[in-house]
């Protein structure tokens, strides 16, 4: 158990949907990064954020949008869904601002676009 | 930009053989370099990690690995691997500048052991 919680951890929805998936980080990390997983893309950074506050910028769609809170918990936002986003959507999270590199990953969401 | 290359896609052993799963990067500068495990199901998890110092290092389940700057490799080794060792490695670099880079993964490596 890595202490990155994800949830839901499998979400089936349509096409045009929009979803929101959720991330608490370890106790104590204030970063926390989302990363997109699918077969034909590999592990692909979507974005970081570190204290609240947008720290890097990865291939991350216009569609998608994520937040990190004053919990630091984070959601990453995903609308006007299509079949190629279908992945695995992980979280990840770092104490300070992941310079260092080592991160802890959550289980994942996975996501069903039908 | 860093980029990762791992060559081999994907790997088929049998118990007891070694491994050696390649990894190179592109980027001048100074790095972090990392192996990441992912057995199915589960999360990413860290296998070992490269700061600085000695080349080689030595992470979880026996595996190592080593850092060779010149060919800009951080090739994964383990003398004799189990069919539990199966699972997607997946090697990573960050800059190691401080200009909020990202950990930059390869495209995986996936290891079957038959028994």
């Amino acid at each position: 158990d890595s202490g990155v919680t994800q949830t839901p951890k499998h979400l089936i929805t349509a096409t045009g949907q929009r979803v929101t998936l959720r991330c608490s980080p370890r106790s104590g990390d204030l970063s926390v990064y989302w990363y997109q997983q699918s077969l034909d893309q590999g592990l692909q950074f979507l974005i970081q954020y570190y204290n609240g506050e947008e720290r890097a910028k990865g291939n991350i769609l216009e569609r998608f949008s994520a937040q990190q809170f004053p919990d630091l918990h984070s959601e990453l936002n995903l609308s006007s869904l299509e079949l190629g986003d279908s992945a695995l959507y992980f979280c990840a999270s770092s104490p300070m601002g992941g310079a260092s590199g080592e991160l802890f990953f959550g289980e994942g969401s996975r996501l069903t676009v039908l | 930009a860093q980029s990762v290359s791992q060559h081999n896609h994907h790997v088929i052993l049998s118990e007891a053989a070694s491994l050696e799963l390649g990894c190179n990067y592109s980027y001048g500068g100074t790095v972090n370099l990392f192996w990441y495990v992912q057995y199915p199901g589960q999360h990413l998890q860290l296998l070992l990690k490269y700061f600085s110092g000695d080349p080689l290092v030595k992470g979880i389940k026996g595996f190592e690995a080593e850092f060779i700057k010149s060919k800009f490799s951080f090739n994964l080794r383990k003398p004799s691997v189990q069919w539990s060792d199966t699972a997607e490695y997946f090697c990573a670099v960050i800059a190691n500048n401080n200009a909020g880079n990202m950990l930059t993964f390869g495209g995986g490596t996936r290891l079957m052991v038959k028994p």
